[in-house]
């Protein structure tokens, strides 16, 4: 099974960015498609988007499409997202994931990094 | 985007006990639902998919079951590592895949 180790924990300012990295071992990178999901401080999970790393496209979250940016570096199989003019409300949790297909056709995110807390204050 | 509605919100619960949580979806999401565990300040662990297959090396306790709009999941014989809080999720159709809002399991 893929190992994903995220980057620490960041303290940002309103109107910043952030980059979070996840980089992955034990599989083959260039076959993975990659997950990014918050979770904010007692809520639940919310989607951000994915990437497939072989051909880096992204799909996003409506909520996410103007301001998260979702990269793969094959050279280093690490995965990025980037998240732009952070607000207060983008303090969380940023987890990746890898998302398998079941032979049933469905999905699910059977790997996750542990997590990178994102701490937005003035 | 599809609405994950999961019940109750929390539930207190001994070690031994048979638990049930459930899960509705806004519409059918077929048989495409995922099941997740998450202890305090740890990444989620994936229990299920496709409704009720179980992850390898998921204990058989857990189990679940559902298809369209109502899905369960049960714990049989709770166990004191399974206290946490579980999520549904459905990968239905094209993302964004929704998650409920979470269950707690908390000791009684």
């Amino acid at each position: 099974q893929v190992h994903l180790v995220q980057s620490g924990a960041e303290v940002k300012k309103p109107g910043s960015s952030v980059k979070v990295s996840c980089k992955a071992s034990g599989g083959t990178f260039n076959s993975l498609t990659i997950a990014w999901v918050r979770q904010a401080p007692g809520q639940g999970f919310e989607w951000m988007g994915r990437i497939i790393t072989i051909f880096g496209t992204t799909h996003y979250a409506q909520n996410f499409q103007d301001r998260a940016i979702l990269t793969a570096d094959k050279s280093t199989s690490t995965a990025y997202m980037e998240l732009r003019r952070l607000r207060f409300e983008d303090t969380g949790v940023y987890y990746c994931a890898t998302i398998f297909r079941a032979p049933s056709g469905s999905f699910g995110f059977d790997s996750w990094g542990q997590g990178a807390l994102v701490t937005v204050s003035s | 985007d599809i609405q994950m509605t999961q019940s109750p919100s929390s539930l207190s619960a001994s070690v031994g006990d048979r638990v049930t949580i459930t899960c509705r979806a806004s519409e059918t999401v077929d048989i495409y639902l995922n099941w997740y565990q998450q202890k305090a300040g740890v990444a989620p662990k994936l229990l299920i998919y496709d409704a009720s297959t179980l992850q390898s090396g998921v204990p058989s306790r857990f189990s679940g079951s559902g298809s369209g709009t109502h899905f369960t999941l049960t714990i049989s014989g709770l166990q004191p590592e399974d206290f946490a809080t579980y999520y549904c999720q459905q990968t239905y159709s094209s993302p964004p895949w929704t998650f409920g809002q979470g269950t707690k399991v908390e000791v009684k």
